[in-house]
């Protein structure tokens, strides 16, 4: 089976960094996406990591560890804009399963 | 990046009619399209995976005779919600992978609001 766990809101302040951790348990790997998701809206790719390591790209960052079934998004330099919800997906040869989750609000 | 269209933006039906939702490829040609289930708070739920020219694979727990799946060209798959119920009301988004970036990242549709009174 699938499980895939995400905290469900965080806060941060603008210009901040925030980190929003990801573990995982799945039958099957095949690479760990993050999506961003503003309200009403559909997701979109943030980034994509199949090999252990960072990938960084702009003010986010991605990191995974596939020993410890463990990914992380890093967003750096926060703006009011970042506000939104933030999907980790692990991605099986023929699917992606989603996580729950995590919400950020970023304040001034 | 790819670019997925979905029509409509939303719909609001009675009790007991047929919804249909189309998902469209506008620039790649998608052997393999997804519908997701979205409801408020809550994150995406694999509904089925729509193969074109072939039967849809459902995910547990989704009833194939009230979600109808039909792929029937590279460029559009369409869902329809058969004797919508008001817990049917959900918004439903499709995806597809772009096969010429390598496969692996999905193309999300801007996804179709579904209120049933």
């Amino acid at each position: 089976g699938q499980n895939i766990d995400q905290p469900t809101e965080m806060t941060a302040t603008e210009g901040a960094i925030v980190q929003i951790n990801c573990t995982y348990q799945t039958s099957g790997f095949n690479g760990l996406f993050w999506y961003q998701q503003h309200a009403g809206e559909a997701p979109t790719f943030l980034s994509y990591n199949v090999l252990d390591g960072l990938e960084e790209k702009g003010r986010f960052s991605s990191f995974l560890s596939r020993s410890k079934g463990y990914s992380y998004l890093l967003l750096k330099e926060l703006q009011m804009k970042d506000s939104a919800s933030y999907l980790c997906a692990v991605g099986a040869p023929s699917k992606l399963t989603f996580g729950t989750g995590t919400r950020l609000q970023v304040t001034l | 990046g790819a670019v997925v269209s979905q029509h409509p933006s939303w719909v609001i039906c009675k009790s007991g009619t047929s919804v249909k939702i189309e998902c469209r490829s506008l620039d790649f040609q998608a052997t393999t399209m997804f519908w997701y289930r979205q409801f408020p708070k809550q994150s995406l739920m694999l509904m089925a995976t729509s193969n074109e020219g072939s039967k849809a694979t459902y995910e547990q727990g989704v009833e194939k005779d009230k979600f109808l799946i039909n792929h029937a060209s590279l460029t559009l798959s369409t869902l329809t919600v058969t004797s919508a119920h008001p817990e049917d009301s959900s918004f439903y988004i499709c995806s597809a992978r772009d096969p010429r970036g390598g496969g692996h990242e999905q193309f999300f549709g801007p996804g179709t609001r579904l209120t049933v009174l």
